[in-house]
């Protein structure tokens, strides 16, 4: 499996936006990006996934280089509660599995 | 959305004994299930995989013995900690993988919280 790279923590102010950078410079044409984050002593929860295009929901903007080799998850609005650990996870469009890397812990100060 | 049940949230067991733990897709058929587990301020690390009616693959390490797993049918997966000891504690979690109109979708387990004493 590919190998991302992110920050080990990051702090953000509340109600201010957060970018969250993900480096994956070995990422196949067939990789998928994931973005999954935990909260402490919960299960990971999905947040957002892309391939080639920038993609948008709910929770969060995901913007994928044009070369692909790096990423980042923009939370436009961060709250006390998007504070966790947030993993950026390569996967195959054939594969199976989920590797999670180390991840990035956002703290959120009031 | 898609839900996956995870069954105890946690357990205290005495050394030498067993534990099942039981991890439900709610509202989808789940072709493949994943174990993890995660010991405190690290990463999941991914365990085994399971798919419906075959036996699992483990991941390199993992002993298939003592964390056996069973997946009977599209909406459940077991994992027994067989004669636990004290280093088996850990935070265990399950992902089910499944199919929608959107792609596949992973969805965790809120974790079940192993002590063996």
């Amino acid at each position: 499996d590919a190998k991302t790279t992110q920050p080990n923590s990051m702090e953000s102010n509340e109600e201010e936006p957060v970018h969250l950078p993900c480096n994956h410079s070995t990422i196949s044409g067939t990789d998928y990006i994931h973005w999954y984050r935990q909260l402490p002593s919960q299960g990971p929860e999905y947040v957002i996934h892309g391939l080639t295009s920038n993609v948008n929901n709910r929770m969060a903007s995901l913007a994928i280089a044009e070369d692909r080799k790096s990423s980042t998850l923009i939370l436009h609005r961060a709250t006390l509660r998007d504070a966790a650990v947030y993993y950026c996870i390569l996967r195959d469009v054939g594969g199976n599995k989920l590797v999670f890397g180390a991840g990035t812990i956002l703290r959120v100060k009031s | 959305g898609a839900v996956v049940s995870q069954h105890p949230s946690w357990v205290i067991c005495k050394s030498g004994t067993s534990v099942k733990i039981e991890c439900r897709s709610l509202d989808f058929q789940a072709t493949t299930m994943f174990w993890y587990r995660q010991f405190p301020k690290q990463s999941l690390m991914l365990m085994a995989t399971s798919n419906e009616g075959s036996k699992a693959t483990y991941e390199q390490g993992v002993e298939k013995d003592k964390f056996l797993i069973n997946h009977a049918s599209l909406t459940l997966s077991t994992l027994t900690v067989t004669s636990a000891h004290p280093e088996d504690s850990s935070f265990y979690i399950c992902s089910a993988r499944g199919h929608t109109g959107t792609g596949d979708v992973y969805t965790f387990g809120s974790g079940t919280r192993l002590t063996v004493v």
